[in-house]
């Protein structure tokens, strides 16, 4: 079992709310990223990270940010929650020298994220 | 721009019949393809990755099936168990970096 970590796992919140969600590994991948995924929808990526101090943003345009200041944590923030916010973020995290070809990512057990 | 499709939605079987899920994209320069399952309330998990260069895959009672030139992807699962109940999620990587583009998945439900 992947050792990637997401806290909290539930969160309910109102809205103009700062928060931040948590996601750390253990597997001292370089590569980590963070999913939306509304119910019955698939997974958009909003934000990837290639190491340290590396930022991207995905192909989903999101009012969120990121930062990379270790390697095993990817925290991601809302500086003030709103309702169009709700949603599941899921982290994972793969191997930089996996390659295109063989790269597998590893996901965390995901943040449940109501915005009242 | 790449889309990948899963047909069903949704899909009820009883326990014992076997699973044909289906995955389709529209821009065969892949590098790979994925099969995940997604449990209620839990992350994803990798269930099979194929290369480009493969056509198929195999783990356990999982079978995964590859023809980039049609764009077409198929996970077999055999004599399907009321465990298999899940989402079975697609997902391609499309450029060097490994980030992947996903279909909005299969509902599997196993009936005892």
């Amino acid at each position: 079992e992947a050792d990637i970590y997401q806290t909290p796992r539930y969160l309910v919140i109102g809205t103009g709310k700062k928060i931040t969600l948590e996601c750390s590994q253990t597997m001292g991948h370089d590569k980590m990223y963070w999913y939306q995924q509304d119910p019955g929808m698939e997974l958009h990526l909003i934000h990837y990270s290639y190491g340290v101090n590396s930022t991207e943003k995905g192909d989903l345009s999101s009012e969120s940010t990121v930062s990379r200041i270790r390697t095993e944590h990817f925290p991601l923030t809302l500086e003030s929650a709103r309702p169009s916010h709700t949603s599941q973020y899921l982290c994972a995290s793969s191997a930089l020298a996996g390659g295109p070809n063989t790269d597998t990512q590893y996901f965390g057990p995901g943040t449940r994220l109501t915005v009242l | 721009k790449q889309e990948v499709t899963q047909i069903p939605a949704a899909l009820s079987v009883p326990e014992g019949e076997n699973l044909v899920l289906n995955c389709s994209f529209t821009d065969s320069a892949i590098y790979n393809l994925q099969w995940f399952r997604q449990d209620p309330g839990k992350g994803l998990t990798s269930l099979l990755l194929i290369q480009s260069s493969q056509r198929e895959q195999t783990s356990g009672r999982l079978n995964a099936s590859l023809d980039k030139s049609s764009g077409r992807s198929t996970l077999y699962i055999a004599a399907s168990q009321p465990g298999d109940s899940a989402t079975y999620l697609c997902a391609v990587v499309t450029d060097s970096w490994g980030k992947l583009q996903f279909g909005a998945g299969t509902q599997v439900v196993v009936t005892p």
